[in-house]
């Protein structure tokens, strides 16, 4: 297994387009978490499954945004009709359900809208 | 709520000394953990090291090492010896029951030769 993987590792969108991310946890992880951060901060939480179900969803995922998982693998962020406030890095985590979860991060895809 | 927070936006430290990064935390939990992360510039985070709250002893990875006081609710992370290739953010993070990280607002480390 090579770790969490997330394509693409930079993207760079016109405002008002639709961008899709992609995140591959490690297989035997059954929570995925996707995390915003902006230049100089630390990861904000946007939401997180358990297997395909998506059980928390942070009020920073606004309406334009949408997670799936449709298998309980790999997961996608949508975010449609971007703006340049969406500037971001979006990290990808994966982990198991219980202990000390074993967090495993990927490298993030880095969004600019200009 | 949890709540992580890192007073240090910035460290500056001579190659070769030790540092450390300054982390307190609140809980109400008993039962918590807390994990430190570096960020390069590349953007991955790489798990440091991390600290249960009911291991007796303090956590000890390599070269890294955490000074937990419970009763002051801090987790500060020892880099021993530091190296140029140190030169990252560095995150204190902590996982509330339902298991989403929190993160604090990190410090920057810069280490001179």
């Amino acid at each position: 297994d090579t770790g969490v993987s997330q394509n693409p590792r930079h993207k760079i969108t016109k405002r008002g387009q639709n961008v899709t991310f992609r995140c591959d946890p490690i297989s035997e992880h059954n929570r995925l978490y996707w995390y915003r951060q902006t230049l100089g901060q630390g990861p904000e939480f946007l939401t997180y499954f358990q297997n395909e179900a998506q059980l928390e969803k942070s009020r920073l995922l606004s309406d334009r945004f949408s997670a799936e998982r449709p298998k309980g693998s790999f997961s996608t962020l949508e975010i449609q009709r971007t703006e340049q406030g969406d500037s971001a890095m979006y990290l990808c985590a994966s982990s198991f359900a219980q202990g000390n979860y074993g967090y495993t991060f990927g490298s993030g895809t880095r969004l600019t809208v200009v | 709520a949890q709540k992580i927070t890192q007073t240090q936006p910035g460290m500056f430290v001579q190659e070769k000394e030790a540092v450390t990064l300054d982390c307190t935390y609140d809980t109400s939990d008993q039962s918590y953990g807390l994990f430190w992360y570096k960020q390069p510039s590349s953007g991955e985070m790489i798990f440091l090291i991390y600290q249960g709250s009911y291991d007796e002893q303090n956590a000890t990875e390599g070269r890294y090492s955490l000074n937990f006081q419970k009763a002051r609710k801090s987790a500060n992370l020892v880099i021993s010896a530091s190296q140029l290739g140190d030169s990252a953010m560095y995150f204190c993070a902590m996982p509330p029951p339902r298991g989403k990280l929190i993160f604090g607002q990190g410090t920057e480390l810069s280490v001179k030769p």
